[in-house]
């Protein structure tokens, strides 16, 4: 299979406070991984490209200050948004790709709400 | 900019019928093609991958591509209720690794 699973599922946090959101290919090894957006009624957004060992690659427009990500083994890879604020509230999907395969199969998903 | 396109919907299609979605993009270095479904309130979820010109098919669906046309489509044959969902057409290549997605095609199997 190609499984990958993200956590939470779901979080609420205060303007101005920290998340971070862990995915991780539970069945294979992913020497790239994704993270994207989605705000309501739209569709996928790129934010940036996790490569295992080395910096992420931010889309244009995608602040990396603001949204840390760091890919320090083949399985896991974390998206840490720092001082949320309520324009940050979206659904952000990280996704792994096989590294024989330019499939890529995503995590169920992180629902953040900023207040 | 790369761009995908889709016809946002709904495409409304009667129960065992076939649903044919389509999608065209505008980088002609794209090399990589993906359909993924999504249910509401869900991440998307890979159907069907293609790379080379011409048919693939995978159960009841069949990817076509012809990248001279600059196009993807996707047939569902003997439609389903539980086909019902959001199908993204989405594109990878042209030096990156990212997939650019299509806004996607709301799907509706009416019984």
């Amino acid at each position: 299979g190609a499984v990958v699973s993200q956590h939470p599922s779901r979080v609420i946090c205060k303007s101005g406070t920290s998340v971070k959101i862990e995915c991780r290919s539970l069945d294979f090894q992913a020497t790239t991984m994704f993270w994207y957006r989605q705000f309501p009624k739209k569709s996928l957004m790129l934010m940036a490209t996790s490569n295992e060992g080395s910096k992420a690659t931010y889309e244009q427009g995608v602040e990396k200050d603001k949204f840390l990500i760091n890919h320090a083994s083949l399985t896991l890879s974390t998206l840490t948004v720092t001082s949320a604020h309520p324009e940050d509230s979206s659904f952000y999907i990280c996704s792994a790709r096989r590294d024989s395969s330019d499939e890529q199969y995503f995590g169920p998903g992180t629902r953040l709400t900023v207040t | 900019q790369k761009e995908v396109e889709q016809n946002s919907g709904p495409l409304s299609v009667p129960e065992g019928a076939i649903a044919s979605l389509n999608c065209t993009y505008s980088d002609r270095g794209s090399q990589s093609f993906f359909w993924y479904r999504q249910y509401s309130g869900k991440s998307p979820e890979l159907i069907m991958s293609i790379y080379s010109n011409g048919d693939k098919e995978d159960g009841r669906f069949t990817a076509q591509l012809n990248k001279a046309s600059q196009y993807v489509s996707l047939l569902i044959r003997d439609s389903q209720p539980s086909d019902s969902a959001t199908y993204l057409c989405a594109v990878m290549g042209g030096g990156a690794d990212g997939l650019t997605f299509g806004k996607g095609t709301h799907l509706i199997i009416q019984p």
